[in-house]
């Protein structure tokens, strides 16, 4: 079965400095990896995705991710946090082989940015 | 661009009402879903539908039925609405369900309360 783990509830950070919102999974297979966001009393947006190739996925707003397979994480990075990242963020996580699954969700991360 | 549109955004319900949250995508998208949001639990998919014609359950489809209308609108129902259905609940869509990595697009929420 596949499972994604979303260790801190919440990540508080300075504006300006690096942040890292951590997502480990687990397939039985190689995995699709996700991360959207959320803000408050919207739906979720897509963030960026990793398939294959780069283990350094870019995504939007100056988001990026590293995929580590020997450590089934999938980390979510930026290297100067702004206030207006504050919001829930999502990992998500597909088996490649078990084509007949959805998505499965982490239970979210709140990242907090303080000015 | 509309992507994906559901109404309505808020209801209140009282226990044992019905209602439809509606549900339609302009991106020509194979695949539909309906997600439910509740705090600390991220998303759970209720129902899906791979493929215009086929509706299959999700991980917690008690108390709900949908309907694949036609390629573009997906509905959801609640029969017998139970408190425990309040909840936030998210329509998205794919271009196929069992694509390479596709990604998931997602309606803004129906914010709904069974009292």
């Amino acid at each position: 079965a596949q499972s994604v783990a979303q260790p801190e509830d919440q990540v508080n950070v300075a504006e300006g400095n690096p942040l890292t919102v951590k997502c480990t999974y687990s397939v039985s297979g190689n995995p699709y990896l996700f991360w959207y966001v959320q803000y408050p009393n919207r739906g979720l947006q897509f963030l960026l995705k990793y398939i294959t190739g780069d283990n350094l996925v870019k995504g939007s707003y100056g988001f990026e991710a590293e995929f580590n397979k020997s450590q089934t994480s999938f980390h979510l990075k930026k290297p100067s946090a702004l206030v207006s990242d504050s919001a829930l963020y999502f990992c998500a996580v597909r088996d490649i082989r078990q084509a007949g699954t959805a998505l499965i969700f982490g239970k979210g991360t709140t990242l907090s940015v303080s000015s | 661009n509309a992507g994906v549109t559901q109404t309505p955004k808020f209801q209140v319900l009282k226990t044992g009402q019905s209602m439809t949250l509606q549900c339609a995508q302009d991106m020509n998208h194979n695949s539909m879903y309906w997600y439910r949001q509740d705090p600390g639990m991220g998303l759970r998919l209720i129902y899906y539908s791979a493929s215009e014609g086929t509706t299959d359950k999700g991980e917690v489809p008690n108390g709900y039925n949908v309907s694949r209308l036609n390629k573009r609108e997906f509905s959801l129902r609640l029969e017998s609405a139970a408190p425990s259905q309040t909840s936030v609940y998210f329509c998205a869509s794919s271009e196929t369900y069992t694509g390479t990595g596709n990604t998931i697009y997602f309606g803004e929420g129906s914010w709904l309360t069974v009292v």
